[in-house]
């Protein structure tokens, strides 16, 4: 089983909502990531957790608040977030920490729409 | 600077016969290779790796060769099936900036054609 599960799969917000995004994986895996993909481009890196704990942070607005309770869940808060933030969010889990070498396993994306 | 790199936008091929993907990469400290496939409005899903210690991984119709010298990786797909009609990432890792940080290239649109 390489199932991510990601919840909303679509969200209409407006610029001063606070919404969040959810992803859950079962698959005990130790890193989890989100990524913004626009439309026709590959996706962006926006933050990593490994061992349940933030690794990376790519210089994300802070309007994006990443949270990670478990190893298993992952969240997305957003916040007075800018029509230009509408796009594809996605979340992805590997079995390793960031110093392991493995694939990454992709939901299949909540899209976003900021009006 | 763009450090993955896939020239072809798409590629179009018919049914039954070889669909040859492309990929460059500029970063000689990348040393982990993947490719994605990727409908739309869905998430990219995982079809296959190679470790720079390999020139070769087969996956069924799927294989995957690097040519570390030249900085090159190819995905061939046979036989290609209209199925296989997607957007194909090629990503990169390196060990000393994280082994869990991908690189992805523009993508590839290939066309099945029946």
């Amino acid at each position: 089983d390489t199932e991510v599960t990601q919840t909303p799969k679509h969200l209409v917000m407006g610029m001063t909502n606070k919404k969040s995004l959810k992803c859950e994986q079962h698959m005990g895996h130790r890193a989890m990531y989100w990524y913004k993909q626009k439309a026709k481009k590959p996706p962006e890196l926006m933050f990593v957790y490994s061992y349940e704990k933030l690794s990376i942070n790519e210089s994300v607005p802070s309007r994006f608040s990443p949270e990670c309770p478990n190893s298993s869940l992952l969240n997305l808060h957003l916040h007075a977030l800018q029509p230009e933030d509408s796009a594809l969010y996605l979340c992805a889990s590997s079995p390793w920490g960031t110093s392991g070498r493995a694939a990454q396993y992709f939901g299949a994306g909540t899209r976003l729409s900021v009006l | 600077d763009q450090q993955v790199k896939q020239n072809s936008p798409s590629l179009s091929v018919q049914e039954g016969r070889i669909s040859i993907l492309n990929c460059d990469y500029t970063n000689s400290m990348f040393d982990y290779f993947l490719w994605y496939k990727k409908y739309p409005a869905e998430g990219p899903t995982f079809l296959i790796s190679i470790s720079s210690i390999k020139d070769k991984n087969e996956d069924g119709r799927f294989t995957v060769f690097l040519n570390k010298s030249a900085k090159h990786l190819s995905l061939h797909i046979v036989p290609s099936q209209p199925g296989d009609s997607a957007v194909y990432f090629c990503a990169a890792s390196a060990k000393e900036t994280s082994g869990s940080r991908l690189t992805f290239g523009e993508g590839t649109q290939l066309t099945v054609n029946p």
